[in-house]
Order: C-alpha cells, then sequence, then structure tokens
C-alpha cells in the first residue's frame, strides 16, 4: 500500500514536502508518480521518477518548482514543493506504475492548501 | 501534449443497464490507454489498460476496447456499486494527461 503525508495549510510563496510511505512490495522495482485533484476537478498528472532516480519529468505547471525523489532504502518517494501557488491547491496522490504507464495502486492522498 | 476528451461528461443510467464511455485522444496513442473508476472522498481505482487488458479483481462486465485515437469502456450490466466517475488516461508520452472524466449517475 501507499500512504502520502505531508500536506498542510500554506501561504503562497511557502514551502511544503509530501512523503509516500510504500508498503507490501519492493518498492525500489517499481517507476512511482505523483497526481493531484484540486478540490471538485479532475486528476491532474505532477511528476514522474523512474526506479533508479535518475529519469525525472515534470508538468509544466509545477516545473522548476517542484521536485520528486525518492530513497529506496527507506522504501519512500517525495515531492518537494516551492514557491507553492494558489492553484496547487489539491489533494495529491502518490500512484505506482504496473506497466506501460498504468497507474495500478494508489495512495489516499494528502491535501495541500495554499491561501493567506 | 496529448488532449484526452471524454464523452458524455455525464450520464445518467439504471441498475442492468449497459453503459459505454468513450475516450479519444488528440493524436495516436496506440494501446497506451488506461481507465480508472473514483468514487467521491476515495482515491482512484485501476480497471483496465493497455485499452484492454481487464486489472486483477476487477468484475468482468467491465471491458474496453480501442487504438489509435479512439477507445470505449463498456459496462455490461450496471451494479449498484458502479456509480461513480471513471477516467481515462493516456501513458503513451510525457505528460501523462487525464480525461475530464464522466460522472455515471444512477437514473
Amino acid at each position: 500500500q501507499l500512504v502520502e503525508s505531508g500536506g498542510d495549510l500554506v501561504q503562497p510563496g511557502g514551502s511544503l514536502r509530501l512523503s509516500c510511505a510504500a508498503s507490501g512490495f519492493t518498492f525500489s522495482s517499481y517507476e512511482m508518480n505523483w497526481v493531484r485533484q484540486a478540490p471538485g476537478k479532475g486528476l491532474e498528472w505532477v511528476s514522474y521518477i523512474d526506479t533508479t532516480g535518475i529519469n525525472i519529468y515534470y508538468a509544466d505547471s509545477v516545473k522548476g518548482r517542484f521536485s520528486i525523489s525518492r530513497d529506496n532504502a527507506k522504501n519512500s518517494l517525495y515531492l518537494q514543493m516551492n514557491s507553492l501557488r494558489a492553484e496547487d491547491t489539491a489533494l495529491y496522490y502518490c500512484a505506482r506504475v504496473l506497466v506501460r504507464g498504468a497507474l495500478d495502486i494508489w495512495g489516499q492522498g494528502t491535501m495541500v492548501t495554499v491561501s493567506s | 501534449d496529448i488532449q484526452m476528451t471524454q464523452s458524455p461528461s455525464s450520464l445518467s443510467a439504471s441498475v442492468g443497464d449497459r453503459v459505454t464511455i468513450t475516450c479519444r485522444a488528440s493524436q495516436t496513442i496506440s494501446t497506451y490507454l488506461n481507465w480508472y473508476q473514483q468514487k467521491p472522498g476515495k482515491a482512484p481505482k485501476f480497471l483496465i489498460y493497455a485499452a484492454s487488458s481487464l486489472q486483477s479483481g476487477v468484475p468482468s462486465r467491465f471491458s474496453g476496447s480501442g487504438s489509435g485515437t479512439d477507445f470505449t469502456l463498456t459496462i455490461s450490466s450496471l451494479q449498484p456499486e458502479d456509480f461513480a466517475t471513471y477516467y481515462c488516461q493516456q501513458s503513451y508520452s510525457t505528460p501523462i494527461t487525464f480525461g475530464q472524466g464522466t460522472r455515471l449517475e444512477i437514473k
């Protein structure tokens, strides 16, 4: 399973670090993603990281502000979020890649609210 | 970026009905198309990958088809627990993109 944490209320321009703890599978063998969902809206992909942490991609909306990383020894995925904006307000999910980019396991999400 | 367009955006149906949701990609994505179900307050649930492969544990009343740019998700006989929002997702190229969702409601 995947369990996210770290969501909070933060002021515009602030920073936050999200964590995703994996258990029940060999974390180091799976590519991972962050996906977010603004209140009442659809799903938006945020970032991807491969098994080694070498290949990383970001949505244009967060490029230069967010940083994805992983610690395979700790079975954990992270999302460092800087220069937060109101439009970053969302429920953030971590999700495992099964095959061909399909996301087979999702966490329960952690809420990030950016507001003054 | 590849745009994914679902139709309809919302749909009313009854238990036992056969329902089809369509997903169209703005460019060809082969069969790099996945489907998810989301209920209110819950994380998305993975249903189908590679356009037509049913994830383990997903009821056989769910099926997917298509390739290239046009795809469908079909529920052969709606059950009460199927009323939810459904999303398609392309994984052909980065950025991964989702359809806007189809809300399936009880008639």
